[in-house]
């Protein structure tokens, strides 16, 4: 089945440390994003991508890294720079083009907590 | 920039009644899209409908239906014959009928059935 593939489910970042989250779809959609959920809050976009090799800063994308080698695979690096990283983040894919409210199907997140 | 807002953080409901979720946003776009997604304990985050501005029929899936005011900029959600498994956070989004796709979150609400 397509879908949308995040991983680690849990992940432990030490001070000063930076970590990578991986996110994997086979949909063939050509957009993909990266959300942060805080408790209490609605997603909030970090970095999207609408083609490889090209990716735009989202609201709130200090602190984080992305890059989009290929079309399947779209990586979310939190780097130490992001002093409060604690939050369950999520992966969404779309296709582009088109008419039509297509919606973004998403991943079943990673949840990131401080040690 | 658009703003969506979702001014009922908490609702409750019998099982089998009715209830209603309200959103309101803000924009200065003609062409746009606006969404309603449930997110249950699991963290899955899955489309429950989808609107598009330029239709003025509400859109409708089962027991799940919206009532669109284009003017108000007004976007509830009717959850008919409420069910145990409708518990769980609902939050509306806007998407711009332009560029990238992406989407603006509301703050969510948290739906509770009592059986």
């Amino acid at each position: 089945d397509g879908g949308i593939t995040q991983s680690p489910k849990y992940l432990f970042r030490k001070e000063g440390q930076n970590v990578t989250l991986s996110c994997e779809q086979n949909l063939n959609h050509d957009a993909m994003y990266w959300y942060r959920q805080d408790p209490g809050q609605g997603l909030r976009l970090i970095y999207y991508s609408q083609i490889v090799n090209d990716f735009q800063k989202g609201d709130i994308a200090e602190g984080y890294s992305v890059s989009r080698e290929k079309k399947e695979s779209f990586p979310l690096t939190v780097t130490s720079a992001q002093k409060n990283p604690t939050a369950f983040y999520l992966c969404a894919s779309t296709p582009l083009g088109g008419r039509g409210a297509q919606p973004q199907h998403f991943g079943d997140g990673t949840r990131l907590s401080i040690l | 920039a658009q703003t969506v807002t979702q001014s009922q953080p908490e609702m409750s409901v019998q099982e089998a009644e009715t209830v209603t979720l309200s959103c309101t946003y803000d924009t200065s776009e003609s062409d746009y899209y606006l969404f309603w997604y449930k997110q249950p304990p699991s963290r899955q985050m899955i489309l429950v409908i989808r609107q598009e501005a330029y239709k003025q029929q509400n859109a409708t899936e089962n027991r799940f239906s919206v009532n669109f005011q284009k003017a108000a900029k007004s976007f509830s959600l009717k959850i008919s014959d409420s069910q145990l498994g409708d518990a769980a956070m609902y939050f509306c989004a806007y998407r711009s009928g332009q560029g990238a796709q992406k989407l603006v979150f509301g703050q969510g609400t948290r739906l509770t059935i009592n059986p």
